[in-house]
């Protein structure tokens, strides 16, 4: 079974710049994840996805990141325009249900970003 | 509010010794939680969970770890750790309607030959 998977893998931009990340959840994940993970945190969900439906968006910075999930299946993450404080890794993750609070998530490899 | 505490930023335990990684939440109702490892340049990977049942899990690679309530920790262990363990460990609580995982700031781990 293919795992969830990230492009691109790093991404060097100067500040201003606007930015996109993709992700493709395991085949049949209903639930899609977006997080930012700044060096020396825990992973912080920016976004969650139910089929392509958002669920919870209340710690995406609204006024510069976008989320969508086109037909239930894909995700982009855009950034516009970036500051030096989204220099972070972000990780995308799905699971199988719609939300279930035990159910596992599984990680794709991250987007390391850098913005200069 | 949900929280996840790691106390230790950084641990470095000699190969074949044993190992303990702390783990503390708060959270107001039963709590998920789960334990996630990260190597460099890759994504999180579960080591196990718990959600009900018996306190003790057994995980992938040999790491186990204990639900205690009264003391709201969630410890992981292992009995003999080898060099390939060398990573980050995280510690997370989820729950709530969504499924939302709160994560710790994770533990890194070093080993020694």
């Amino acid at each position: 079974e293919a795992g969830v998977a990230q492009s691109p893998r790093y991404k060097i931009i100067e500040k201003r710049q606007s930015v996109a990340f993709w992700c493709n959840p395991i085949s049949g994940h209903a639930t899609l994840y977006w997080y930012q993970q700044i060096l020396g945190q825990g992973p912080k969900l920016l976004i969650q996805f139910q089929n392509n439906g958002v669920v919870d968006d209340s710690q995406l910075p609204k006024d510069r990141f976008s989320a969508e999930r086109l037909k239930g299946v894909d995700s982009t993450l855009k950034i516009q325009p970036a500051k030096l404080e989204d220099s972070a890794v972000y990780l995308c993750a799905s699971s199988p249900l719609l939300g279930a609070a035990q159910e596992t998530q599984y990680f794709g490899p991250g987007t390391r970003l850098l913005v200069l | 509010a949900q929280s996840v505490t790691q106390p230790d930023i950084h641990i470095t335990v000699s190969e074949g010794a044993s190992l303990e990684l702390r783990c503390n939440y708060s959270y107001g109702a039963t709590p998920y939680l789960f334990w996630y490892v990260q190597s460099p340049g890759q994504g999180l990977q579960l080591l196990l969970k718990y959600f009900s049942g018996d306190t003790l899990v057994q995980g992938i690679k040999g790491f186990e770890a204990e639900f205690k309530r009264s003391q709201s920790s969630f410890n992981l262990r292992k009995p003999s750790v080898h060099w390939s363990d060398a990573a980050e460990y995280f510690c997370a609580v989820g729950g709530g309607s969504q499924g939302n995982l709160i994560f710790g700031k994770g533990t890194k781990l070093s080993v020694k030959p």
